[in-house]
C-alpha cells in the first residue's frame, strides 16, 4: 500500500526563519498529497494539498508541491511566526476498493520561538 | 456551515471501564472515518463507514472496539473495556465523497482519551 517518510521532530526556529519539513511518499499512481496542521489544543486542519505532479499547494504563507520525480512533497515557509507552532503531518490516500482511507506521516512538531 | 464535531473532548477512565465517543459530521456528508494517534506516533485509520454500512474496518485494533452509524447520521466509537494502550486522540473526519483527485476529508477536534 502507499506509505509517507516524514522528517521527524521536533523542529525548533527563531521567528522568520526559513522552514523546510521533509515529506516523500511511495504510492501507486498519483494521489492527492496532503499537508495537516493540528495547533496546540486544537484538532487536525487541512493546510494545503496538491492534486496532481507539478501542483503547488499554498496556505497562509506555507508551500508544498508535488515532485512526481523524487516522490517528495516537502513543506515550505519563508518566514515562520510564533503562532505556526504546531504539529504538522503529510498524509496521502490509499485508494483500495471503496475506502481512501489517509495514510499518514508520523507528525513532525514545530516549535517557534521569539 | 458546521463542522464535524466531537464529543467529549476529553475523557479520563480507569482500565476496565466503558468509554463511548460521539462524532457528528458534516451534514450531507456520506462518509464518516475514524482515525486514532496513540502516544505522539501517527495517526492511523481505524474504519470507514458510509452512510449507515461500514466500508472498512480493517484498522480496528480488536474486537474490544465496536463502531456504529445508525440513520447514517452521526456515529459513536465504544471502546469495552478500554486498556492502558487504548490512550491517545480520536479523530474522526467526513467527506461528501470518496477520496479522489479533489476529495478532502475533514477533521474534528478529536476525543483525548486517557486509560488509567
Amino acid at each position: 500500500g502507499n506509505s509517507v517518510t516524514q522528517m521527524e521532530g521536533p523542529v525548533t526556529l527563531s521567528e522568520e526563519a526559513f522552514l523546510t519539513i521533509n515529506c516523500t511518499y511511495t504510492a501507486t499512481g498519483y494521489p492527492s498529497l496532503f499537508w495537516y496542521v493540528q495547533y496546540p489544543g486544537e484538532g487536525l486542519q487541512l493546510l494545503l494539498k496538491a492534486t496532481k505532479a507539478d501542483d503547488k499547494g499554498s496556505n497562509k504563507g506555507f508551500e508544498a508541491t508535488y515532485r512526481k520525480e523524487t516522490t517528495s512533497f516537502h513543506l515550505e515557509k519563508g518566514s515562520v511566526q510564533v503562532s505556526d507552532s504546531a504539529v504538522y503531518f503529510c498524509a496521502l490516500p490509499n485508494y483500495g476498493g471503496a475506502t481512501n482511507k489517509l495514510i499518514f506521516g508520523t507528525g513532525t512538531l514545530l516549535a517557534v520561538q521569539p | 456551515e458546521a463542522g464535524v464535531t466531537q464529543f467529549p473532548s476529553h475523557s479520563v477512565i480507569e482500565k476496565g471501564q466503558t468509554v463511548t465517543l460521539r462524532c457528528d459530521p458534516i451534514s450531507g456528508h456520506d462518509n464518516l472515518y475514524w482515525y486514532r494517534r496513540v502516544m505522539g506516533k501517527e495517526i492511523k485509520f481505524l474504519l470507514h463507514f458510509v452512510k449507515e454500512s461500514k466500508q472498512d474496518e480493517s484498522g480496528m485494533p480488536n474486537n474490544r472496539f465496536l463502531a456504529e452509524r445508525t440513520g447514517g447520521t452521526y456515529s459513536t466509537l465504544k471502546v469495552q473495556p478500554a486498556e492502558l494502550e487504548d490512550s491517545g486522540v480520536y479523530f474522526c473526519a467526513s467527506s461528501q465523497e470518496v477520496l479522489g483527485a479533489a476529495g478532502t476529508q475533514y477533521f474534528g477536534p478529536g476525543t483525548r482519551l486517557l486509560v488509567l
